[in-house]
C-alpha cells in the first residue's frame, strides 16, 4: 500500500462547479499535511497547509480526518485557472521528510 | 531575487555518461533537497542537506551523489547514468526544518532523458 494515495483523475469539471479531492495516508503518527498545486511541466507550489480544525483560504477549504486518515480539498466556484494537478503531501514524524502523493489532475472546462 | 534556479533545464545522456545538475538559491536557506518525479508517482527524495558541508540520503539515493560546498548551491551528480534515471529532477530549499511547517520553494526542474 502506498503511504499517500490519491485518485489520479482526471476530474473534468465545468467552470463554476464545486470539486472535492480526497487523499488517504497510512502513517497514523503523521502530524503535518499539505496541498500543493503543480501546473503542467512546472514545479510544485504550496497551496495550503492542512490544520486539525480544518482551514479555508478563499475558495479553497482543506479538512483533516485523523480517525479515517484522510485529508480533503474542496474548491468552490472553480475557475479555468484552477486546472492543474493537486498533490497531497504528508510530513513523516520519524524523519521529518515529506511523502508525496502522485497527484490528482483537475481540468476545468468553460 | 531569483529564488531557486536549476541548470540545465533539459539534458539527454547516453547510458554510462556522467553529469552534474546544479541548484542555486538566493534566499539564504539552510535546507536544500533533490527530488525526482516520475509519471504516476509522487516526488521522491534523493538526497538533502541541512547546511553547508552536510548531506544526507533520502528515499532513493542509489546512483546519485551530492555536494553542498557553498550554502547557496546544491549539486546532484550521476556518475554512470542509467535509463532508470530518466526523470524530472526538482531542487527545493527551505529556511529551516520542515517540522516547523516551513515552506519548500522549488526550482523549475531539469528534464533528463537517458538513452
Amino acid at each position: 500500500r502506498k503511504e499517500v494515495e490519491q485518485d489520479p483523475g482526471p476530474f473534468n469539471v465545468p467552470e463554476g462547479a464545486t470539486v472535492a479531492f480526497n487523499c488517504t495516508y497510512s502513517n497514523s503518527a503523521s502530524q503535518s499535511f499539505f496541498w500543493y498545486r503543480q501546473d503542467c511541466r512546472k514545479e510544485p507550489k504550496l497551496l495550503m497547509s492542512v490544520y486539525s480544525s480544518g482551514n479555508e483560504d478563499g475558495r479553497f477549504t482543506a479538512q483533516l480526518n485523523r480517525a479515517s486518515q484522510y485529508i480533503s480539498l474542496l474548491i468552490r466556484d472553480s475557475k479555468l485557472s484552477d486546472s492543474a494537478t493537486y498533490l497531497c503531501v504528508v510530513l513523516m514524524d520519524s524523519n521529518y521528510q515529506l511523502i508525496w502523493g502522485a497527484g490528482t489532475k483537475l481540468i476545468i472546462k468553460p | 531575487n531569483a529564488g531557486v534556479t536549476q541548470t540545465p533545464k533539459f539534458r539527454v545522456l547516453k547510458t554510462g555518461q556522467s553529469m552534474t545538475l546544479l541548484c542555486a538559491q538566493d534566499m539564504n536557506h539552510e535546507y536544500m533537497y533533490w527530488y525526482r518525479q516520475d509519471p504516476g508517482m509522487g516526488l521522491r527524495l534523493i538526497h538533502y542537506s541541512v547546511g553547508e558541508g552536510t548531506t544526507a540520503k533520502g528515499e532513493v539515493p542509489d546512483g546519485y551523489n551530492v555536494s553542498r560546498l557553498k550554502k547557496q548551491n546544491f549539486l546532484l551528480g550521476l556518475e554512470s547514468a542509467a535509463p532508470s534515471q530518466t526523470s524530472v529532477y526538482f531542487c527545493a530549499s527551505s529556511y529551516s526544518d520542515l517540522r516547523w511547517q516551513e515552506t519548500q520553494y522549488f526550482g523549475p526542474g531539469t528534464r533528463l532523458l537517458v538513452l
